[in-house]
């Protein structure tokens, strides 16, 4: 059973547009929700997160919103670049009790392209 | 760079094969855990270790074992493999669970079973 999900595996953008991408999760008890990026022939790097006590979070041209009353988040990048093609991994941290202690759970990725 | 090693980069192995993966992080991060990614599929949670002492097994088969001699190592012992084992086997770390920090992963061994 898929806690996290995102339900688009890929997103085409052209370049200087907002790119928009979407995670759905179940888990109410969800704390901490990041989202990370990963290049071909790499692992995934972390690129932004939000706490489940806020809404927004902006880090230059990423912005994470958070929807707790529908479980739902998004990842805005304005304006998207060519560089930023990638597989972008949406992850939710079990809360800071028991046996979900700190742990990770990640949707299938969504790729995204950027083109010129 | 991101500070998390693994090795070796690609694997080729054959079914009756015996062979290791290797992690090594040097962050001071207290646990490591191992990933499998399948095509088109989630990250999958494999092994965590938090202060070397195994605190998750989820549910992988026996034909893959982990060893963590130390707080920086992380090794996965594979042996009579399947050719559906074949993907790519990420390590991470973090400092603590409890913190809100992200995990840091490597780049992966990309295994393939033949």
């Amino acid at each position: 059973d898929q806690q996290v999900k995102q339900n688009s595996p890929s997103l085409s953008v052209q370049e200087g547009r907002i790119s928009i991408l979407n995670c759905d999760y179940t888990n109410s008890m969800f704390d901490y929700f990041l989202w990370y990026k990963k290049y071909p022939a790499e692992g995934p790097t972390f690129l932004i997160s939000i706490s489940s006590i806020k809404d927004k979070n902006e880090d230059g041209r990423f912005t994470v919103f958070l929807n707790k009353s529908a479980k739902h988040l998004s990842l805005h990048i304005v304006p998207s670049q060519p560089g930023d093609s990638a597989v972008y991994f949406c992850a939710a941290r079990g809360g800071l009790r028991g046996s979900t202690l700190g742990r990770l759970y990640f949707g299938r990725g969504t790729q995204l392209t950027v083109w010129p | 760079e991101t500070g998390v090693t693994q090795t070796p980069r690609h694997l080729v192995m054959g079914m009756t094969n015996k062979k290791s993966l290797k992690c090594e992080q040097h962050l001071g991060h207290n646990a490591m855990y191992w990933y499998k990614q399948s095509a088109k599929k989630p990250l999958e949670l494999m092994f965590v270790y938090n202060f070397k002492e195994q605190t998750e097994n989820n549910s992988v088969p026996s034909r893959f074992s982990p060893e963590c001699p130390n707080s920086s190592h992380l090794f996965l012992h594979l042996h009579t493999l399947q050719p559906e084992d074949s993907a790519l086997y990420l390590c991470a770390s973090s400092q603590d669970p409890t913190l809100n920090y992200g995990y840091t992963f490597g780049s992966g061994t990309r295994l393939t079973v033949v």
